[in-house]
Order: C-alpha cells, then structure tokens, then sequence
C-alpha cells in the first residue's frame, strides 16, 4: 500500500476483555515497529521485527502484551486482560531494511480506549 | 542506559521568533537521526533526517537540523516560526549498537502565539 496502514483506528473496550491492533506496513517493508504513545507521553518503544531476525521484545510492559508478524508482512498487536493504563494510541511504522539510512514511516494510530 | 534526550519540555514563543529545539544522544558509532512532528490531532510526520555527508540538513517547512558529532547532539532550528507550527516535536535516532532501533526523545511541546 501506499503507506502504513493501521486498524481498527479507534477501538472503545471494557476493562478485562482482549483486543488486536493490526498494522499493514508499506510493501516490501522488512522491518516493522510498534509503539506506543499515552496522553501526555512520549513515544514508548515496545517491539521491533526486523527481517527473519527475531524479534526485539524489550519494550512490552508486561505478559499480557504480545505481537506476531505474519509472513514477513501483516503485524497484529494482542493486549489480553486489558486494564485502563493500557488506553493509549497504538502506532506502527516500517521501514524497507533494519540497517543504517532508512526511513521509518508511522501509520496514522490505533486509538485504544479501555473503561 | 543509551538514550535520547530532549531538553526542552515545553517551548512558547512568538511568531517570526527563532527556535532552536536540542538533541542530544548517548550512542557511538554509525547512527540515523530523525526530526518528527505531530501536529494536534495528526499523525508523526517526518520533518528531516541525518544519513551522512553534510551535517546541516535542510527538511521541509523551513526546518534545518545539524549533527555535531563531537557533541552527540542533532539540534533543530527554524529562523521564523509561525503559528502552524504549534505541535510536539521528536528526535529520534537509529544506532547500529542498539541494532538500529528507532528510540525517540521526549518530545518538545511547542506553542507558538499568533
């Protein structure tokens, strides 16, 4: 696609129900990222794909965060048992390689919301 | 911990003032660094990058950042802002000794006055 795709962009969900961001990075993307920005907060780091290399899972929070990605290509984010503190936006980028002098396009966000 | 660090939190100024946002990093060796820009409601835009070659790279809307590498810094500057420029600002930067992750600064929340 053109861009960095991402769905759903709002998502509204009670407290202790799971939810699944999805992230279509641009075509032929190898690297892709999440991450996620709260309100009032920088931008907080939580995976990292990059290539058939495994991934860099250092910035999820807690167990219940997880991500695959599917065929090199489609990222799908599960947070189980969702609590208020997870309400944030969801962004994903991708870029075309892992190695030094790419860029790295966002999507738009996923607006989580967690009552 | 390496890192990126924003030493500006919040920035208000007036139009057709000059700003000057800092950057500073704590990685060696080969990195990319990144300006993005969140205007209210949108999404992160890129403003400029920093590959190699001339370290005062020139980006859209006016905006110019150089890298200092003595200073591990990568400063962003615009000589007159204007109102549509009221957004948060991030540096960011890739470094091949944190295997090219992208981490972000804090962010600069700018508000320029009409």
């Amino acid at each position: 696609g053109a861009g960095v795709s991402q769905s759903p962009s709002n998502k509204v969900t009670e407290k202790g129900k799971d939810v699944e961001l999805r992230c279509d990075p641009i075509s032929g993307h190898t690297a892709l990222y999440w991450y996620r920005q709260s309100l009032g907060q920088g931008l907080e780091f939580l995976i990292y794909f990059q290539g058939n290399s495994a991934p860099d899972k250092s910035g999820l929070p807690s167990d219940r965060f997880s991500a695959e990605r599917t065929g090199g290509s489609v990222s799908t984010l599960t947070i189980q048992r969702t609590q208020q503190e997870d309400s944030a936006v969801y962004l994903c980028a991708s870029s075309v390689g892992t190695g030094t002098g790419n860029t790295i396009y966002f999507g738009e966000g996923s607006w989580l919301t967690v009552v | 911990a390496q890192s990126v660090s924003q030493h500006n939190h919040h920035v208000i100024l007036s139009e057709a003032a000059s700003l000057e946002l800092g950057c500073n990093y704590s990685y060696g060796g080969t990195v990319n660094l990144f300006w993005y820009v969140q205007y209210p409601g949108q999404h992160l835009q890129l403003l400029l990058k920093y590959f190699s070659g001339d370290p005062l790279v020139k980006g859209i809307k006016g905006f110019e950042a150089e890298f200092i590498k003595s200073k591990f810094s990568f400063n962003l500057r615009k000589p007159s802002v204007q109102w549509s420029d009221t957004a948060e600002y991030f540096c960011a930067v890739t470094a091949r000794a944190a295997g090219n992750k992208l981490t972000f600064g804090g962010g600069t929340r700018v508000l320029v006055k009409p």
